[in-house]
């Protein structure tokens, strides 16, 4: 009931496409869910993030859009470039919690030019 | 703003070795945690302090693992003995009381032979 389950583990995009990513959770306790962006070598980064009273955050190329009665969300990128190649994680925290986040599985995003 | 320090950024160790690793939050950042990331999964919540004392080390392997965070400020994690199965990047990550944003120091990878 902890777990985030992302979906799909890798993606290939034409440069100007739409890559879109997916996570659904059970536990309805959640209430904080963030995507973080993670290039080699380097640490995850906090892209975009919703709390569940909110069915859509834009902020530039990129929304989130959250559906709390199917319990899922999605990162949309919109024209993806090649400089967004990189991991990306979905994550969501318990409210019970310590701002303890738990993490899906990741997906790696190639944006071919 | 300085981010997260984490140093080594790499260690090689056989098997049944110790290591240890250390984080430098960002400053006045009262929360501080120590996460797993095994290749290709994403990062696993090892333990979490608040100021110098632990909220959750719910997975934290304790036969072999311990951190602590003295003074509230620095953190070391250390590993004794090492396994196989820790191989792994050990990422550092920090937040302030009041806010969402966990803010990740750029990692140690640590490869156990």
């Amino acid at each position: 009931q902890q777990q985030v389950k992302q979906s799909p583990q890798s993606l290939i995009v034409q440069k100007g496409g739409i890559s879109i990513i997916n996570c659904a959770y059970e536990n309805t306790a959640f209430d904080y869910f963030p995507w973080y962006q993670q290039f080699p070598g380097k640490g995850p980064a906090l892209l975009i993030a919703i709390r569940p009273d909110v069915s859509e955050k834009k902020e530039g190329r990129f929304t989130i859009s959250f559906n709390k009665s199917a319990k899922q969300f999605s990162l949309h990128i919109m024209d993806s470039q090649p400089g967004d190649s990189a991991t990306y994680f979905c994550a969501a925290r318990n409210s019970g919690g310590y701002n303890k986040l738990i993490f899906g599985a990741g997906t790696r995003l190639a944006v071919h030019p | 703003e300085a981010g997260v320090a984490q140093s080594p950024r790499y260690k090689i160790i056989e098997k049944r070795q110790s290591v240890a690793f250390w984080c430098n939050p960002i400053s006045g950042h009262a929360t501080l945690y120590w996460y797993q990331q095994i290749l290709g999964q994403g990062p696993k919540l090892l333990i979490q302090f608040q100021n110098n004392g632990v909220v959750d080390d719910s997975q934290l392997p304790k036969d072999r693992f311990s951190a602590e965070r003295l003074k509230g400020v620095d953190s070391t994690l250390k590993i004794q003995p090492a396994k196989l199965e820790d191989s792994a990047v050990y990422l550092c990550a920090s937040s302030s009381t009041s806010g969402s944003e966990q803010f990740f120091g750029p990692g140690t990878r640590l490869t156990v032979l």
